[in-house]
């Protein structure tokens, strides 16, 4: 198994610019997450999602949007990149009886 | 916010005993401790968990006092590339509203040294 795969692994976006962050799971876990992490700083939850068709906001959704049209795959979307947008952002995934999150490489996205 | 608190940071020499803290003074009775790590620029990775009871695995030991307000990880060989951030994370079981969840705090930033 791959494991949880995140692309691109790097990305510099100016202000206004939009793009999605792309995450794909092969472990068939129904819960998948989108976190940022900010230098210095522990993880933040963007969104989440239990299952295909069904999303939830986390801590701080602010100017993103996800959807989950398949088990596999879980995108983030930036529409109108800002400048406080820049960070590292981890893509995870958990198995519904599991109780520990699987993690992707991570996409360092820098606006400027 | 996070339910844990950690020491900033910590120093442990190559192949000794790693021992690292966490308090969780409000734990409730049906919240685990979760312990992850996460290596420089990577994606954070689980290395144990456990309810009430001492737990063993591969990668580490985790000893929780019997009042559950804090516990310790153990690394009973620390290596070179055991240098990472761990976090102590409590989480209920389950999958319904906040035990869908984990809460990151700042964790301790371990450095082992030669």
């Amino acid at each position: 198994n791959a494991g949880v795969t995140q692309t691109p692994k790097f990305r510099i976006l100016k202000i206004g610019q939009s793009m999605t962050l792309q995450c794909t799971q092969d472990m068939n876990h129904n819960y998948m997450y989108w976190y940022r992490q900010d230098p210095g700083m522990g993880l933040k939850l963007i969104y989440y999602s239990v299952g295909a068709g069904i999303t939830d906001k986390g801590e701080v959704p602010n100017g993103y949007n996800v959807s989950r049209s398949t088990t596999e795959d879980f995108p983030l979307r930036l529409e109108l990149a800002a400048p406080s947008q820049t960070s590292v952002y981890f893509c995870a995934s958990r198995g519904l009886a599991g109780l520990e999150q699987y993690f992707g490489p991570g996409t360092r996205l820098t606006v400027t | 916010d996070a339910k844990t608190t950690q020491p900033t940071s910590m120093d442990c020499a190559e192949g000794r005993a790693a021992n690292l803290p966490c308090n969780h003074s409000t734990i409730s009775g049906n919240e685990y401790v979760y312990w992850y790590r996460q290596i420089h620029s990577q994606g954070p990775q689980y290395i144990i968990h456990g309810l009430k009871n001492n737990e063993t695995n591969e990668m580490a030991s985790l000893i929780i006092t019997e009042d559950r307000k804090s516990s310790t990880l153990i690394l009973p060989h620390a290596t070179l590339r055991d240098t990472a951030v761990y976090y102590c994370i409590v989480k209920g079981l389950g999958n319904a509203g906040n035990n869908r969840k984990l809460i990151w705090g700042l964790g301790t930033s371990l450095a082992v040294n030669p």
